[in-house]
This record gives C-alpha cells, structure tokens and sequence, in this order.
C-alpha cells in the first residue's frame, strides 16, 4: 500500500528540542519530494518546507527558514522535521505530504502528528 | 509570501453549486498552472482534489471542477452532497520556487 506513516504524537516544554518522522512505503521514496505542512489549532494549512529524499534538495517559506530543519534519510524512506528549542507557539498538527516533481500538487498525505508545547 | 485569498465560508442546499474562489498574485496562481485543490474534513488529513488548475486524480467525483482565470482560480462543487461539507484549501506553487496556500473556506451545506 503506497503510504505515508507519521510518528506519534509528542508533548514537550518550552526549550526542548523534537524531530518528528515520515515514513513511506509502497512507492520509490528517492522520486518524490516529501513537503511539511503546519496546522494550527483551529487555523488553515500553511507550507514549511520540502525536500527531495533522492539528492537531499530542501527548500523553506521564509516564515519558517531558521526556525525548522527539514532532513531525510532515504536509506529507510523516512523524511524529518525537527526543532532545536520548542515554543508554545508551536503547538499544531504537522502533516507530511508527498509531491510529484512533476506538477507540483501533493496527492499523498500523512495522518499528522500533533505535537504540543507547553511547560 | 502572502496566503492565497479565499473567502472565510461558503454555503449552498443540497443539489445547489457554489464556487470558491482563490486570488493570488502573478508570481503563484496567475505565473503557473500548478494550482490544486484539497479537501480537509474535522479531524482528518487534506485529500487532493484538483490538480494543474483543472484535472480530478482518479476517484474524485465530477461534481468537482477547477478553473483559472487571471491571478484568480475557482473551484465549483456541482449538486452539493451532504458528504461535500468541509474545509477546502487552493494551493499554488510560486515564482519563489516554494509553494503557499489559501486561508480555507468552510463550506456548509444547509
């Protein structure tokens, strides 16, 4: 079955450091970009950032350059979002979402993880 | 990189068609045809819609149609379904090389 799994939901204080994971599976991993998507509570879908497992070319909104880091190790089809020091801020659902190089739509999407931050 | 602009909510009877509209700028929606379209219901992941401006991936129904004209990109939901009720989201890549989405419309059927 082609999918994407997402870790488990986290909750964190203030300060400490997260990388939540994605995982595909029924699909070539290395050819498709892997994008993550941020949904606050109660608020719309906004786009961090991608990359491209197969030569690790990662692209971010500004809102969220140097405030994210976007990894991928393609040797077990898993792609990362991490932070270094969590804010309540970013409490939210984050989704991972696969997008064709192609045309640029994301048709895969994970189930999200909900992390929440709070002390 | 500013979201897309959609209205807040829509509404519209069973059977009824509504449009939801999505305004961007020359350097996403109107620069390039890689506008899509998704489907959020409470609790669940965004589905895919619509693709490149116009086109359904295989099973999405064909009450759902896209259109661009301009900076502007519409989608319209034809003979409203109990079922159609929820958070629809345009989507556009950008001249920035990034991608930005709308603000979502909540569509209710009444």
């Amino acid at each position: 079955e082609v999918q994407l799994v997402q870790s488990g939901a986290e909750v964190k204080k203030p300060g400490e450091s997260l990388k939540i994971s994605c995982k595909g599976s029924g699909y070539s991993f290395t050819s498709y970009w892997i994008g993550w998507v941020r949904q606050m509570p109660g608020k719309g879908l906004e786009w961090m950032g991608i990359i491209y497992p197969g030569d690790s070319d990662t692209r971010y909104s500004p809102s969220f350059q140097g405030q994210v880091t976007i990894s991928a190790d393609k040797s077990i089809s898993t792609a990362y979002l991490q932070w270094s020091s969590l804010k309540a801020s970013d409490t939210a659902m984050y989704y991972c979402a696969r997008c064709t190089g192609a045309n640029w739509y994301f048709d895969l999407w994970g189930r999200g993880t909900l992390v929440t931050v709070s002390s | 990189q500013s979201a897309l602009t959609q209205p807040a909510s829509v509404s519209g009877s069973p059977g009824q068609s509504i449009t939801i509209s999505c305004t961007g700028t020359s350097s996403d929606v109107g620069g390039y045809n890689y506008v899509s379209w998704y489907q959020q219901h409470p609790g669940k992941a965004p589905k895919l819609m619509i693709y490149e401006v116009s086109n359904r991936p295989s099973g999405v129904s064909n009450r759902f149609s896209g259109s661009k004209s301009g900076n502007t990109a519409s989608l319209t939901i034809s003979g409203l379904q109990a079922e159609d009720e929820a958070d629809y989201y345009c989507s556009s890549y950008t001249s920035s090389s990034t991608w930005v989405f709308g603000g979502g419309t909540k569509l209710t059927v009444l």
